[in-house]
């Protein structure tokens, strides 16, 4: 299953407030999660199945969608936001992630 | 807490068999599943292979025919053995825990294939 991650890079101010996409090629229900990774960090899950939340992580992030297309929401960027945000599905085997969002510095 | 931790060779000639060991601690690996999760320098992350917790694998068909994915329970480790390498394998190896999702990473072990 391909993950489709738009738009590739976003450039942005903090205080805004915006939504990442991902579409996939075909439905996977809500088995699908997002993920932030810092330069030189491992990553970090931040929503879980579409749209449940994780214990830790600000509630200014928020997931939605089903079937083939998601989002991701942040309301209000933080300036320890900035980072690439990827999308990955645990519908069917392999695993599969997107190629990742770059959210940077306007 | 739950930890992994990669450990392995940093640098691997081209045609050798790169060999790479998780230790994790916090958990049991029968109760969790263990993957590992391969990053090319500023590129997307891809997923390897998986332990599940009753000692099966699964593997991506991308790596089939040269990985190999194993574990000791009662070291609390899950092994990685790729053969064949070759450059487009250099890249970051983590292994990360989760049935569904990944909930905790290591902090990944550098891999460079060179002569």
């Amino acid at each position: 299953i391909m993950l489709t991650q738009s738009p590739a890079t976003l450039s942005v101010t903090p205080g805004e407030s915006i939504s990442l996409s991902c579409r996939a090629s075909q439905s996977i229900s809500t088995n699908l999660h997002w993920y932030q990774q810092k330069p030189n960090e491992s990553p970090r899950v931040l929503i879980k199945y579409a749209s449940q939340s994780i214990s830790g992580i600000p509630s200014r992030f928020s997931g939605s969608g089903s079937g083939t297309d998601f989002t991701l929401n942040i309301n209000r960027v933080e300036p320890e936001d900035f980072s690439v945000y990827y999308c990955q599905q645990s519908n069917s085997w392999p695993w599969t992630f997107g190629g990742g969002t770059k959210l940077e510095l306007k | 807490q739950v930890q992994l931790k990669e450990s392995g060779p940093g640098l691997v000639q081209p045609s050798q068999t790169l060999s790479l060991t998780c230790t994790v601690s916090g958990f049991s690996l029968t109760s969790y599943s263990v993957h590992w999760v391969r990053q090319h320098s500023g590129k997307s992350l891809e997923w390897m292979g998986r332990m599940w917790s009753d000692g099966d694998t699964s593997y991506n068909s991308a790596f089939t025919s040269r990985l190999s994915i194993s574990r000791d329970t009662s070291k609390s480790q899950v092994f990685l053995k790729m053969n064949s390498l070759q450059t487009e394998d250099t890249g970051t190896y983590y292994c990360a825990r989760g049935d569904g999702y990944t909930d905790y990473w290591g902090q990944g072990v550098m891999v460079t294939v060179s002569s």
